[in-house]
């Protein structure tokens, strides 16, 4: 069964250091987000992907983090700066369309991010 | 704005059924959704249910939708061991040409012999 795939599962980064996070999304989906949650906290929307550009992003995604989808098949978010507040589990996620029926997201295993 | 709302914890027997509530505040969202989370793992799809429904039923899964209170419920039959995991609530918005998903904070269901 087609799955979305993230890499690493684990990373532990410097405070102030670039951070790439990978993501392979399911091959004939359109449609690319990240979430991310916080420990104990709700899973959080960070930014969708179509077509090559942001269509929308919320307030957490400021200046620091970007996203890319540098060769038709991977899916990255780059974090400029790592604060500690970025220590999250980060999920990538793909879909083949924006709503309706069959659209729904499917989900990459998350990559565990550690500032330290 | 949009928030969605779970207990955070439920334990149960095997072999019982599980209930797990969600309520939400924003009444355009298009599709509700149940996730689980197993430990190590990414978010699996469970269910889903369209707002203009009240029921659905899956196997041993049960999703009721209450459009005037907002609230959403999970039932599963005959919860097994295996059924332990965190259950993400969600509701989805379609806006812009996109699917946004605004996501409970989990119940993590513990099912006990």
């Amino acid at each position: 069964e087609p799955e979305v795939t993230q890499t690493p599962s684990h990373q532990v980064t410097q405070m102030g250091q670039e951070v790439i996070l990978r993501c392979v999304p399911i091959s004939n989906h359109l449609y690319f987000y990240w979430y991310r949650q916080i420990l104990g906290q709700k899973v959080e929307f960070l930014v969708s992907f179509y077509n090559n550009e942001i269509s929308e992003k919320s307030e957490i995604f400021d200046d620091q983090f970007s996203v890319e989808r540098p060769d038709g098949s991977n899916f990255t978010l780059k974090i400029r700066s790592t604060k500690l507040e970025d220590s999250a589990m980060y999920f990538c996620a793909s879909s083949t369309g924006a709503g309706g029926l069959n659209t729904e997201a499917f989900f990459g295993q998350g990559t565990r991010l550690t500032v330290v | 704005g949009e928030d969605v709302e779970q207990s955070l914890f439920l334990s149960v027997r095997e072999g019982d059924s599980s209930v797990i509530n969600c309520t939400y505040t924003d009444s355009s969202s298009t599709y509700l959704y149940w996730y689980k989370q197993e430990p190590g793992a990414g978010l699996q799809l469970l269910t889903y249910i369209f707002s203009n429904m009240d029921m659905k039923q899956d196997q041993r899964l049960t999703v009721l939708l209450n459009k005037k209170d907002k609230h959403l419920s999970l039932r599963i039959a005959d919860t097994q061991t295996g059924d332990s995991a965190i259950y993400f609530c969600a509701e989805s918005f379609f806006s812009g040409g996109y699917n946004k998903l605004i996501f409970g904070a989990g119940t993590r269901l513990a099912v006990h012999p």
